[in-house]
Parts: C-alpha cells; sequence; structure tokens
C-alpha cells in the first residue's frame, strides 16, 4: 500500500518563483490536510479538505492555493515565493470526522523540504 | 489556539519514567498523540475520545480529561526506541464551517540515553 505519496521530497525555490506541491492518497480518505513544519517547531495546519470541491484555511493559509478535484489529491500552490515559506511541508489524511479510534488517525506523507533563497 | 505541551525538552535514562502534558483552551472532541523521530513523519500513537476513555500502546499510555481539557502521555520504563519528539494533536469543532480541525502542540522532545 502506497499511502500518502509527496512529491518532490526536495526543491529550492528564488524569490517569487511558483511550484506545486502535489499530494495523493490511495485510501480513499476524505479529509485530507497540508501543515508545514519549521525547524524545531510544531506542525501548523495551511489548508484542510474535508471532500472533492471543499476546502477551508488552516491556522497559516496565507501565501498558498489548494484545490480538491478528486478524492485521491490533493495539490499544494505556492504563487509567489518568499523565504518565510522555507519549511517542511506535509500532507495527511484521515477516513473522516467520526470519533473512533480505528478511523480518526492522521496519515502523514513523508514530507516535502522546501528552500526558498 | 495551538495546544500547549510541556515540557518542552526532557531527557531521561533508559528504564526511567515520563510525563508529557498537553492542555487547551478549546473545547475538545478527542486528543491525538504522535511521535517524531527526526527527518521522518509524525508517526500516530493512540487517540483518546471524550469520556475520559484512555488507550494505550506498548508501555506508552495517555489520559483526557475532556473537562479540564488536558491530556497526558505516561511513557513507563522508557527505551531508546521512544527517542523522538511527541505532538498532541487536538480535535475541535470550527463554528464557521462545522468541520473538525486537528491542530498540533510545539512538542516535547524526549532524548533517552543509555
Amino acid at each position: 500500500n502506497a499511502g500518502v505519496t509527496q512529491t518532490p521530497k526536495f526543491r529550492i525555490l528564488k524569490i517569487g518563483q511558483s511550484m506545486t506541491l502535489q499530494c495523493t492518497q490511495d485510501m480513499n480518505h476524505n479529509y485530507m490536510y497540508w501543515y508545514r513544519q519549521d525547524p524545531g517547531m510544531g506542525l501548523k495546519l495551511i489548508y484542510y479538505s474535508v471532500g472533492a470541491g471543499i476546502t477551508d484555511k488552516g491556522e497559516v493559509p496565507n501565501g498558498y492555493n489548494v484545490s480538491r478535484s478528486t478524492t485521491e489529491d490533493f495539490p499544494l500552490r505556492l504563487e509567489l515565493a518568499a523565504p518565510s515559506q522555507t519549511s517542511v511541508y506535509f500532507c495527511a489524511s484521515s477516513p473522516s470526522g467520526e470519533w473512533t479510534a480505528e478511523t480518526s488517525p492522521l496519515h502523514f506523507g513523508n514530507g516535502t523540504r522546501l528552500t526558498v533563497t | 489556539q495551538q495546544p500547549v505541551q510541556s515540557p518542552q525538552a526532557v531527557i531521561l535514562r533508559e528504564g526511567e519514567d515520563a510525563v508529557i502534558n498537553c492542555s487547551s483552551s478549546k473545547a475538545l472532541y478527542s486528543v491525538h498523540w504522535y511521535r517524531q523521530k527526526h527527518g521522518e513523519a509524525p508517526v500516530f500513537l493512540m487517540i483518546l475520545l471524550k469520556g475520559g476513555e484512555q488507550k494505550g500502546h506498548e508501555k506508552i499510555s495517555a489520559s483526557f480529561n475532556e473537562k479540564k481539557q488536558q491530556s497526558s502521555l505516561y511513557l513507563t520504563a522508557s527505551q531508546l526506541s521512544y527517542s523522538g519528539t511527541y505532538f498532541c494533536g487536538t480535535r475541535w469543532v470550527d463554528p464557521n464551517f462545522g468541520n473538525e480541525k486537528l491542530t498540533f502542540g510545539t512538542g516535547t522532545r524526549l532524548t533517552i540515553i543509555p
């Protein structure tokens, strides 16, 4: 099972460039999330989606955009890269909002390490 | 909005016990605990639900006091493999959107030495 797959693993951008971080999951999960993790810090929620066509902002959405056209894919778009966006980006998914231990855990991808210079 | 974890870091000798605390200012539906090894993705450890139900994982257990909006993670007889950063994640409902979000604390770095 592939689980949650993120590409690329590493990327260096120049200030002002744009890029899309790809995330796909093969578990038919409804919920998908994008988090960023700065060095030595916790995870900050950027955007999340509760299903195809439905997205909402998290704690730190500025400078990012998302779309969810299918259940499997949840790309994150950086339009004008800034040094403050240097971080490790994690995509995650979970089956639903049901409150059971078997269905609620987040499954994380391996992350994309982004450097903006 | 972000849950607060304490301590920020702890160093233990193998076999010692530790407690990591997580508190939130929001009413919680559940609390998740994850462990992250350096350079890797966070891995789910356990979830605690409303009602104070406690879920265990090997020698790691946790509790959830929904009235106090707090959770604690208990690591007993720690092993070298327990080293890593532990994050609590708290689920709460966004009143503007009606869907639950999962917000993480800043983490507790645990180092186990032989």
